[in-house]
């Protein structure tokens, strides 16, 4: 199995422009997480998917982001529009169940700066 | 909330060395315990885990304890080398009906110089 896919590796935009991060989690899991990862705040967790439907968006910072999962393959994360207080790295997780013993998959994160 | 705290990096160690890095947790319920680590450039990989008391996680030399008296589950290995230069993250993940999401502490980072 491929792992965790996440695109782009790297983003560079300026302030206020749209930006959409996209997730592939691995075939068969229907957990998925969204997380940014700064050196101030260190890793949190935005919204998390189970069964393609959020369960949890709560630690969204702000309208200006929102999750989609339309089907249990493809998630994307949105900032639109965005700052440069958004720069950090988001990554994607996916697990094969909600249950708390299962382990999260990381993808290699997204690195996104916001100019 | 339930929540993660551990010891404050960097932290930077001679090949060979000892290490401890301590991790507390504050959760309703009984959590399962993880153990992630993050090499440079890479995303979080699974290191060990625990799901209950008193289990003991190992994996690649580390090992960790889940100490539900003392709320901890702190990480050690005996012997460090250079290739466990990475971050490392303490992280419980409750029980489904209070969410079942994993929170992370803030990472603790390891230098192992040779």
């Amino acid at each position: 199995d491929a792992g965790v896919i996440q695109s782009p590796r790297h983003e560079v935009t300026e302030m206020g422009q749209e930006v959409t991060l996209r997730c592939k989690p691995i075939s068969g899991h229907n957990s998925l997480f969204w997380y940014r990862q700064t050196m101030m705040r260190g890793l949190e967790l935005l919204i998390y998917f189970n069964n393609n439907v959020p369960i949890d968006d709560s630690g969204m910072p702000e309208d200006r982001f929102s999750a989609k999962m339309p089907n249990a393959s493809f998630s994307t994360l949105k900032i639109q529009p965005s700052e440069p207080r958004d720069s950090a790295v988001y990554f994607c997780a996916s697990s094969f169940r909600q249950a708390p013993n299962e382990k999260l998959f990381f993808g290699s994160g997204t690195q996104l700066s916001v100019l | 909330g339930d929540s993660v705290t551990q010891m404050e990096g960097p932290v930077t160690l001679s090949e060979e060395a000892c290490l401890t890095i301590n991790c507390t947790y504050t959760a309703t319920g009984y959590p399962s315990l993880f153990w992630y680590v993050q090499y440079p450039g890479e995303g979080l990989q699974l290191l060990l885990k625990a799901t209950k008391a008193d289990d003991k996680g190992s994996n690649k030399g580390f090992e960790a304890t889940y100490r539900k008296e003392t709320t901890s589950f702190h990480l050690e290995k005996g012997s460090v080398q250079v290739s466990d230069s990475a971050v490392y993250f303490c992280a419980l993940r409750g029980p489904v009906d209070q969410g079942g999401k994993l929170i992370f502490g803030q990472g603790t980072e390891l230098s192992v110089k040779p």
